[in-house]
């Protein structure tokens, strides 16, 4: 069972534009959502995360947009460039058994053209 | 610091081999987990150690296995492979079990091709 759906799975946006990627989870337990980039060839690397306490954080480009009771938090890449080319992942983590478990969306390809 | 590594970065096995994965973490790093990533699945969990002994584990056969030594270097071990098994094999360390506030530092991966 996917507990974390994200959407679109690919994304092509032209250079400046606006990206956005959303994720939806199911489970209320989630208290940590951390986005991850990945580049071909490469692992994923942490991007930015948000606390269910936060609406919204922002980190230069990048911005988390978060909606509780909607069980919903989405990414916005503002003045996309064709470096951020990549693969973006979401992701959500919860403490069950005393560990923490992190559920990873599915991914979106994003393609930023000239 | 060097990162996380992976070793091998390739490999080509055909069913019914065995196959070990080999992962060094950062330096200090206490905590390896481990992932498998398909196009069609994403990034399932699979396990994850710390101070030598598995803390947490995914929903997968155990045909997957792993252990981790003294010095937080941690192998996984996949035996009778299938068809199905090829996949990108992600190692992450972090300095304390996954999750929270401590960010998990990815590895390039294995490439790991079952003909």
């Amino acid at each position: 069972q996917q507990q974390v759906k994200q959407s679109p799975q690919s994304l092509i946006v032209q250079k400046g534009g606006i990206s956005i990627i959303n994720c939806a989870y199911e489970n209320t337990a989630f208290d940590y959502f951390p986005w991850y980039q990945q580049f071909p060839g490469k692992g994923p690397a942490l991007l930015i995360a948000i606390r269910p306490d936060v609406s919204e954080k922002k980190e230069g480009r990048f911005t988390i947009s978060f909606n509780k009771s909607a069980k919903q938090f989405s990414l916005h890449i503002m003045d996309s460039q064709p470096g951020d080319s990549a693969t973006y992942f979401c992701a959500a983590s919860l403490i069950s058994g005393g560990y923490q478990k992190v559920t990873f969306g599915i991914g979106t390809k994003l393609q930023v053209i000239p | 610091k060097a990162g996380v590594t992976q070793t091998p970065r390739y490999l080509i096995k055909t069913r019914g081999q065995q196959v070990t994965l080999s992962c060094s973490p950062i330096s200090g790093h206490r905590s390896v987990s481990w992932y498998q990533q398909t196009p069609g699945q994403g990034l399932q969990f699979l396990f994850e150690y710390f101070s030598e002994t598995q803390r947490n584990k995914g929903n997968f056969p155990g045909r997957f296995s792993g252990r981790q030594f003294s010095n937080s270097r941690s192998e996984m071990n996949v035996s009778t492979l299938e068809l199905g098994d090829s996949a990108l094999y992600l190692c992450a360390s972090s300095p304390t079990l996954a999750g929270g506030t401590d960010t998990q530092y990815f590895g390039p991966g294995t490439r790991l091709t079952v003909l």
